[in-house]
């Protein structure tokens, strides 16, 4: 049972190169988020998803998309990097079910745009 | 506005001495729920403890507890008899309800604790 996993764990690119950011969980949440961490900033939703085929905005979607593949997959794409993209990010998960409303973290990808 | 203010940049505390770490939040339902997470350096994030605005008592886990004060919107983090693992990055986050149906976390800015031996 490995959780939430994400993959690279470090990327460096260019200003208007792109990348996809892996996550996936094999908890069977039915939650999955994407979010980015700045200094000084704490953690910002980029883009969540409730379910298999939806997705919606959270507070910083700007320069991003997102893709919800299946139950277990959750992508997070830069189609023209920025700068301002440079960050730590980190996918979570969570089931909507019960009582326990924690939301499980993946080791994070650390992106530094030049 | 913020949703949930964390106004201790850093903390110093002595190894073996309990600490508080300082969370409001500002909210108008009547459901919610805060949760403290620990991110050491090493960059993962844990979980420690969540309460549930409508839990009667206070929620503990191990060192851990929450004071919470619902009518002053608050959700302090007490750690007891601190230890120099404890040195990290804290993080209190409140969950809320999206349109959708799911929920989202939305967190504050952080406290850094040190633990001096």
């Amino acid at each position: 049972n490995a959780g939430v996993t994400q993959t690279p764990k470090f990327q460096v690119l260019k200003t208007g190169q792109s990348m996809t950011l892996q996550c996936a969980q094999d908890m069977n949440h039915n939650s999955m988020y994407w979010y980015r961490q700045d200094p000084g900033m704490g953690l910002r939703l980029i883009y969540y998803s409730a379910s298999e085929g939806t997705t919606d905005k959270g507070e910083v979607p700007n320069g991003y998309n997102v893709s919800r593949l299946n139950k277990r997959e959750f992508s997070l794409r830069l189609e023209s990097a920025a700068p301002s993209q440079t960050s730590v990010y980190f996918c979570a998960s969570r089931i909507d079910r019960g009582i326990s409303y924690e939301q499980y973290f993946g080791p994070g990808t650390r992106l530094t745009v030049t | 506005a913020q949703k949930i203010t964390q106004t201790q940049p850093g903390m110093f505390v002595q190894e073996k001495e309990a600490v508080t770490l300082d969370c409001t939040y500002d909210t108008s339902d009547q459901s919610y729920g805060l949760f403290w997470y620990k991110q050491p350096s090493s960059g993962e994030m844990i979980f420690l403890i969540y309460q549930g605005s409508y839990d009667e008592q206070n929620a503990t886990e191990g060192r851990y507890s929450l004071n919470f004060q619902k009518a002053r919107k608050s959700a302090n983090l007490v750690i007891s008899a601190s230890q120099l693992g404890d040195s990290a990055m804290y993080f209190c986050a409140m969950r809320e309800a999206t349109q959708g149906g799911s929920e989202k976390l939305v967190f504050g800015k952080g406290t850094k604790l040190t633990v001096n031996p």
